[in-house]
């Protein structure tokens, strides 16, 4: 079974609008991290926004903010007035404290951002 | 503070053939995770080293290996290369394994043919 799902598999706004992006997770650990990465055509994943299990305060950074809600096992991610620039593929992951470092990823929502 | 690199960026093997991967992690990560992503699998967990020794492995075949140095940096081959080895190989290193922020480099990208 998957442990991180990404319905979203390719999303289209037009520039200025608000996107959000979803995320569903499953784990049994009490102690797990999440995260969002994104990748752009390059390929390197670029590290955005990272919570942890025990901190469920959702917060604004910039232009990115997040909606961390355990009772549905859902981390959304959103970006206000999207950009041409942010045009790429966003991946959400998980760590679980019993595993360390490995991330379990979703397989990705592929975002257009147009002009 | 440099980031993650990796060497070579590209590569063009032959099946049957064998690689070597590197990654240097950022200054003063000892933890270094590898992945593997493919349109078909997407991104995969590979292993996992902190302080020379490989502390989780993902689901490969023997295949896969790879090894840490003392200085951190780590390498990673693959012994008889398939076609459906082609790939963006990623290396991540983060200050500790568990609860830190992994952070990527831009990958390998390997192409067997």
């Amino acid at each position: 079974a998957q442990k991180v799902t990404q319905a979203q598999t390719e999303i289209s706004v037009v520039e200025k609008e608000d996107v959000t992006l979803d995320c569903v997770y499953e784990t049994r650990d009490t102690t797990y991290y999440l995260f969002w990465y994104k990748q752009p055509p390059s390929g390197e994943l670029v590290f955005l926004i990272r919570r942890n299990s025990f901190d469920e305060q959702n917060e604004i950074s910039g232009r990115y903010s997040w909606n961390f809600q355990k009772s549905t096992s859902s981390f959304n991610f959103t970006i206000t007035a999207s950009q041409v620039v942010d045009s790429a593929v966003y991946f959400c992951a998980l760590s679980e404290g019993s595993t360390g470092n490995q991330f379990y990823f979703g397989t990705g929502t592929s975002l257009t951002v147009i002009p | 503070k440099a980031g993650v690199t990796q060497t070579p960026r590209y590569l063009i093997k032959t099946r049957g053939q064998q690689v070597t991967l590197s990654c240097s992690p950022i200054s003063g990560h000892r933890s270094v995770s590898w992945y593997q992503q493919t349109p078909g699998q997407g991104l995969q967990f590979l292993f996992e080293y902190f302080s020379e020794t490989q502390r989780n492995k993902g689901n490969f075949p023997g295949r896969f290996s790879g090894r840490q140095f003392s200085n951190s940096r780590s390498e990673m081959n693959v012994s008889t290369l398939e076609l459906g080895d082609s790939a963006l190989y990623l290396c991540a290193s983060s200050l500790v394994p568990g609860e830190e922020t992994q952070y990527f480099g831009p990958g390998t990208r390997l192409l067997v043919l």
